[in-house]
């Protein structure tokens, strides 16, 4: 969805180097996520954010944190890489409300040698 | 705690015939139930959700879902299957506080 984006799209990095992930959404949703995916396990929720001072922990926040610095704006980040966090990272963003629908980016990929 | 199960990983489909994709869900409420599915290199792109209103649900590209709370399913059908509907199709439930629970995938394969 191009309401929602995500940079970078690709990326290399190393065994203890810290990187970020950033999101960007137009929609206006209040609401924001970050998950990962990995092959035969779905997607997992790693932190979300109601507001931009609302911040809390998914499933899998170990080794992992964010930064709400807007409304729009949602940023993942690995302060010490490992090879067990390769994977791809899907930012999201919904209305406030309940049974709302998630709108996803389009997924920044990210390999940790 | 909430969970969903979707009961075939990989299904295999010939262009024209139906697609059936089977998804569990295990809540001690009534949840939302959401099906979402991932192009190859895209982003989750949701086909249909059921939020307690009529439980047989229709989405976009054909696709449609019906609830059944006594066999805690949401069956994913479409009756003729399209070369375009390759791709991996998810399950997912809504888990409180506006949150998603997964199932792991089924990855769908539309041959000649």
């Amino acid at each position: 969805d191009a309401d929602v984006t995500q940079t970078p799209r690709n990326r290399i990095t190393k065994t203890g180097k810290r990187i970020m992930l950033e999101c960007s959404q137009t929609k206006g949703h209040d609401r924001m996520y970050w998950y990962r995916q990995d092959p035969g396990l779905g997607l997992r929720l790693i932190y979300y954010s109601f507001d931009v001072k609302d911040i809390n922990k998914g499933e899998i926040s170990d080794g992992y944190s964010v930064s709400r610095q807007a409304q729009a704006k949602f940023s993942l980040s690995l302060e010490s890489a490992i090879p067990n966090q390769t994977a791809l990272y899907f930012c999201a963003t919904q209305s406030a409300g309940s049974q709302e629908t998630q709108y996803f980016g389009p997924g920044t990929r990210l390999l940790v040698l | 705690a909430q969970s969903v199960t979707q009961l075939d990983s990989h299904v295999s489909v010939s262009e024209g015939t139906p697609v059936l994709l089977r998804c569990n869900y295990s809540s001690s409420y009534s949840p939302s139930l959401f099906w979402y599915v991932q192009h190859p290199n895209k982003g989750l792109q949701l086909l249909l959700k059921y939020t307690s209103a009529a439980t047989l649900v229709k989405g976009i590209n054909g696709f449609e879902a019906e609830f059944k709370k006594s066999e805690t399913s949401f069956h994913l059908t479409k009756p003729s299957a399209h070369m375009s509907d390759a791709a991996e199709y998810f399950c997912a439930s809504g888990g409180g506080y506006n949150k998603l629970i997964f199932g792991a995938g089924t990855r769908l394969a539309v041959h000649p």
